[in-house]
């Protein structure tokens, strides 16, 4: 009966590195969504998923961000070459419909740029 | 582009009076809203829903509000209980699960 998992829940990276983040969604969801809140901001929509395809990713920076999810294994969120400006948590939120639905969130994996 | 906006970052108010947290929006294609409460460290779960068709919807303590023609929506919980201190967020879709957020209202009620 697990909900949509995210880990690390904490990830510490020096400036220049990668980071990859990772959200299992529910059982039976199919769909996957990132949003990243900064600092005493909201929740900011990066990337909408299905099954091997990216249905939107208007959210996502042109630059050093990508996501997939593949047929098998979790969604992995990855940020190549990282600036302190990433310094952000990343939640990932799962539905199982498209549509107007309400999506099911992870507890996020807080990342942390030195 | 914020197409949902929480104006209020912040809220106080006294247990068992009611609380009033306000959401304003700018997409009139949005016909899906939803309040999500968030804790710290931990995700945002899910509250309460209204679709367009309707204006108030109402579970338990929480209702919400939708008025269209103001583009504007509100969460009224009473009464207030201290275990309702939390990050409040309004988001809106419009239809296609692209969900946006508002920047959230913290709630702090006080015994």
């Amino acid at each position: 009966n697990a909900g949509v998992m995210q880990n690390p829940r904490h990830l510490v990276r020096r400036r220049g590195q990668e980071a990859r983040l990772r959200c299992s969604p529910m059982k039976g969801h199919s769909h996957v969504y990132w949003y990243r809140q900064l600092p005493e901001e909201g929740l900011k929509f990066m990337v909408y998923l299905q099954k091997e395809n990216i249905i939107d990713e208007s959210g996502m920076p042109k630059e050093r961000f990508s996501a997939e999810f593949p047929k098998e294994g979790p969604s992995i969120l990855r940020i190549q070459q990282v600036v302190r400006g990433d310094s952000a948590a990343y939640f990932c939120a799962s539905s199982r419909d498209r549509g107007n639905e309400k999506l099911f969130f992870g507890s996020g994996t807080q990342l942390s740029v030195l | 582009d914020q197409q949902v906006k929480q104006n209020s970052p912040s809220l106080s108010v006294q247990e068992g009076r009611i609380s009033i947290l306000n959401c304003d929006y700018t997409n009139s294609m949005f016909d899906y809203f939803l309040w999500y409460k968030k804790y710290p460290a931990e995700g945002p779960t899910f509250l309460i829903s209204i679709s367009s068709i309707k204006d108030k919807n109402e579970d338990g303590r929480f209702t919400v509000f939708l008025n269209k023609s103001a583009k504007h929506l509100s969460l009224h919980i009473v009464p207030s209980q201290p275990g309702d201190s939390a990050v409040y967020f309004c988001a809106a879709s419009a239809g296609n699960n692209d969900m946006r957020f508002g920047a959230g209202t913290r709630l702090t009620v006080k015994p």
